[in-house]
């Protein structure tokens, strides 16, 4: 089964600066998912990767998939207050886009002020 | 509706009760997905549905878990005789395209 490694576990960074996570997976992947989660609350979409060397960005937000498709990272420039959270990435372990997804265990972000 | 909803947002029940969780998916959204998500984890997939039918119920830990959607729109996952272990947050999620999974806010299960 297909395992998914997020890295660091947590991370407290000063409003203003950039961040980088990293979602490391035990087997190639073919769709690779980024969500947001508040303390109590359910997942919110963030950006989906599938091929090879791909990147997309949104607002201050950037992630990419390695060229051999086993790692990404979400890159946050200009951190504020609004990104604090807990970051998961997910898989699809066929690329369909319609199996149910394995998630790694997140990233809990804190911005201090 | 607006977004997945589920219900109730709390439940505590006592080791050994039957329970229902119940979801709303997003009007028109053919496909539902059920995860659970322990202190500190990140969801588990338990069951997808496309339509009425489960098409993969590979990650249901027991045959105490089981999940319906009869109508192909609201589904209900059923525990039984429920153990402590089961304590989680358990998500519900609905998708049109099955490339964006909107997530409901979840119901918090704690067993006694």
């Amino acid at each position: 089964s297909q395992e998914l490694e997020q890295s660091p576990q947590s991370l407290i960074v000063q409003e203003g600066k950039n961040l980088t996570i990293n979602c490391t997976s035990s087997k190639t992947l073919y769709g690779l998912y980024w969500y947001k989660q508040k303390y109590g609350e359910g997942l919110i979409f963030l950006m989906m990767l599938q091929k090879g060397g791909e990147e997309k960005s949104h607002e201050k937000i950037t992630a990419k998939l390695d060229e051999k498709k086993q790692q990404s990272s979400l890159h946050i420039t200009a951190s504020q207050p609004s990104h604090a959270g807990i970051y998961l990435c997910g898989a699809d372990s066929r690329g369909g886009g319609a199996d149910g997804l394995t998630f790694g265990k997140g990233t809990h972000l804190i911005i201090q002020p | 509706g607006a977004g997945v909803s589920q219900t109730p947002s709390n439940k505590v029940t006592e080791k050994g009760k039957y329970v229902e969780l119940r979801c709303d998916p997003i009007s028109g959204h053919t496909a539902l997905y059920w995860y659970r998500q322990s202190l500190g984890q990140g969801p588990e997939f338990l069951i997808y549905f496309q339509g009425t039918g489960a098409a993969d119920d590979s990650g249901l830990p027991n045959d105490r878990f089981f999940a319906v959607r009869p109508e192909g729109s609201v589904s209900t996952l059923k525990i039984q005789r429920t153990e402590r272990g089961d304590s989680a947050v358990y998500l519900c999620a609905s998708s049109l395209s099955g490339v964006e999974q909107f997530f409901g806010p979840g119901t918090r299960l704690t067993v006694l």
